[in-house]
């Protein structure tokens, strides 16, 4: 089943203790990106990645970082999370961004106290 | 600043009615316009796409229309069921960067 997997589904952890969400895709897709969702605000755009070792800032990037060493993955790391990073998040990935949609995971719901 | 503004907030319809959400953006240089419903918990789906020139598209029960002039769209659900008791967000990308505006989502609660 073509899908992108998100883990975990839910975190609570303490300020400053680094963490790593983990994201993977199985359809070959070269485009990535991760984004967070709050309460009235819609999904902001975190980072996005084109291909391997290619990645850029979306709009909310600071506190958070990320890597493509291969394709099919995209790990969020944030370095020293604080509770304004509580959130849920989504990772995304497409084929081509022009002709077709996003497939999104499940979210992983992060609470930061 | 892109901006996407979706109205109403939320609304409650009896099933087996209709109902239509509004979207309205400021996204410039447009390049499409999608709706996404979101079951609560779950990552958005994909119900529609539309670019520049196309001013309706279909799926299933789900209408969405474009006016690109006007810069508005709507999603119309014909004969509501209790499955479509989620969160429709309207997202337009930038024809210039790609990037994409999402807006914050009308949600939708289908009695019985």
């Amino acid at each position: 089943e073509a899908q992108v997997t998100q883990n975990p589904r839910y975190l609570i952890t303490v300020t400053g203790k680094k963490l790593t969400v983990t994201c993977s895709q199985n359809m070959n897709h070269e485009y990535m990106s991760w984004y967070r969702q709050d309460p009235g605000l819609g999904l902001r755009q975190i980072y996005y990645s084109m291909n391997v070792e290619v990645t850029d800032k979306g709009d909310v990037p600071e506190g958070y970082k990320v890597s493509r060493k291969e394709k099919r993955n995209f790990p969020l790391i944030l370095e020293s999370p604080s509770p304004n990073q509580t959130s849920l998040y989504f990772c995304a990935s497409s084929r081509d961004r022009a002709n077709y949609g996003y497939t999104f995971g499940s979210g992983t719901r992060l609470t930061v106290v | 600043k892109n901006q996407v503004e979706q109205s109403p907030q939320s609304l409650i319809i009896l099933e087996g009615k209709n109902c239509t959400l509004q979207c309205n953006y400021t996204v410039s240089p447009f390049s499409n316009l999608r709706w996404y419903k979101q079951d609560t918990g779950r990552g958005p789906v994909s119900l529609t796409i539309m670019t520049f020139s196309e001013n309706t598209k279909s799926n299933g029960r789900y209408t969405a229309t474009l006016d690109a002039d006007t810069k508005q769209s709507s999603l119309h659900i014909t004969a509501s069921q209790l499955s479509d008791s989620a969160s429709y967000i309207c997202v337009v990308e930038d024809g210039g960067d790609y990037k994409l505006s999402f807006g914050a989502g009308t949600t939708v609660t289908v009695r019985a």
